[in-house]
């Protein structure tokens, strides 16, 4: 069982509709990551969160510490977002654990 | 300013060879990480390297070994490759140790024929 369980696997969407992504992991941490993934490989940073709620643009993450639960919410989705969305968590001893990734197609 | 760079970008080797993989921070960046990422998984954590110090060590065998050099560069050696090696190695840097933002590189797909 991965530590970092991310849903859904696969979605498929239109373009203009609201995303969401979820992820859930077991046991305490000192900071989550959502990553991006173009084909290629490529990967980019889009958020570190501990705590709270970031905004950049149309991508949002939240982060429930208690409940051990993060979302990455895209509004009015676009083709150009299509891409696999991986979270990924910090433990103190400098590992770091990731979900197996959500593959995100959006179609014009 | 230069992002996260990786040499070679693909490479192809055959089962018991040894191949090394490398990777250069983004300029001030002190702490580098490996991930290995097999087709259609999730990257897992290889190692985590700060000011020339292994910092963190996922779970590979001994096979796998690296070192970072006085400019922060680093490389992945992995030794008697199984066809198992064949993935894309990914290397990440940061500024420091610890809770901060990595940056990746394009990664280096290698295939172990």
């Amino acid at each position: 069982k991965n530590e970092v369980e991310q849903s859904p696997q696969n979605l498929t969407a239109q373009e203009g509709e609201f995303i969401t992504i979820n992820c859930s992991y077991s046991v305490g941490i000192s900071a989550l990551h959502w990553l991006q993934q173009h084909p290629g490989g490529g990967i980019v940073s889009l958020f570190m969160l501990s705590s709270g709620k970031k905004k950049h643009g149309r991508l949002i993450a939240t982060i429930n510490i208690q409940e051990k639960h993060s979302s990455l919410h895209i509004t009015a989705s676009h083709p150009r977002d299509s891409a696999v969305y991986i979270c990924a968590v910090d433990y103190n001893n400098n590992d770091m654990r990731f979900g197996a990734g959500t593959r995100l197609t959006v179609k014009p | 300013d230069a992002g996260v760079t990786q040499s070679p970008t693909h490479l192809i080797k055959t089962r018991g060879q040894q191949v090394t993989l490398r990777c250069s921070p983004i300029s001030g960046h002190k702490s580098v990480s490996w991930y290995q990422q097999v087709l259609g998984q999730g990257p897992q954590f290889i190692f985590q390297y700060y000011e020339k110090e292994e910092r963190g060590r996922g779970n590979f065998p001994d096979r796998f070994s690296a070192r970072q050099f006085p400019n922060y560069s680093s490389e992945l050696n992995v030794n008697a490759l199984l066809l198992g090696d064949s993935a894309l190695y990914l290397c990440a840097s940061s500024l420091v140790s610890g809770r901060y933002e990595q940056y990746f590189g394009p990664g280096t797909r290698l295939t172990v024929t």
